[in-house]
């Protein structure tokens, strides 16, 4: 059973436009979601975090929203480049889980000059 | 600082051989965690340390499949003996305080 799902295996973009990028959970005890980023033939490379204690979390073009009653995140990237066309997984985590991730299944963004 | 190091980056192996994967974390972090990408299965944590303790290793898909941490520098993942379908990227993250957890470059696995 998929506890964090990623329903979009893609997504193509204008630069200069807005991405959107969704996630659900399932996992009620889940208390941490992060977003990582993936190019080919590298590990991820983690974006931008947020806790269940807040709704948004923004860091430069990347901004985060948590909606806990939906348990669905989405992360925005204003505006879009080309170098931002990789694999986005969302994650998540549980208190006294030692902070073990649950990945979904990644989003490949494309940014289309 | 380096970064999560892992080695070799490409391993190409015969069913039946054993294959040791390594993976130095980044200094300072106290948590190091063995990850696996297929298509199928996506990014799957196979077994996590806690200061050099292996604390669940319940992703582990069978006993042929072993990971040691024998110091804070080093942890190795093997399998022996190795079958086609081990064929996956397998990730190396390591994390100090916070949930962040920073990735090697991963290691591509074939097996024939």
């Amino acid at each position: 059973d998929q506890q964090v799902k990623q329903n979009s295996p893609s997504l193509s973009v204008q630069e200069g436009r807005i991405s959107i990028l969704n996630c659900d959970y399932t996992n009620s005890m889940f208390d941490y979601f992060l977003w990582y980023k993936k190019y080919p033939a590298e590990g991820p490379t983690f974006l931008i975090s947020i806790s269940s204690i807040k709704d948004k979390n923004e860091d430069g073009r990347f901004t985060v929203f948590l909606n806990k009653s939906a348990k669905h995140l989405s992360l925005h990237i204003v505006p879009s480049q080309p170098g931002d066309s990789a694999v986005y997984f969302c994650a998540a985590s549980a208190s006294g889980s030692a902070r073990q991730l649950t990945f979904g299944s990644g989003t490949q963004l494309t940014v289309l000059p | 600082d380096a970064g999560v190091i892992q080695s070799p980056r490409h391993e190409v192996t015969e069913m039946g051989q054993e294959v040791t994967l390594r993976c130095k974390p980044i200094s300072g972090h106290n948590s190091l965690f063995w990850y696996r990408q297929t298509m199928m299965r996506g990014l799957e944590l196979l077994i996590y340390f806690n200061n050099n303790v292996p604390i669940d290793d319940s992703g582990m898909p069978e006993d042929r499949f072993s990971a040691k941490m024998p110091n804070a520098s080093f942890s190795t993942l093997k399998i022996q003996p190795s079958e086609p379908r081990d064929s996956a990227v397998y990730f190396c993250a390591s994390s100090k305080v916070g949930y962040e957890q920073y990735f090697g470059p991963g290691t591509r696995l074939t097996v024939t």
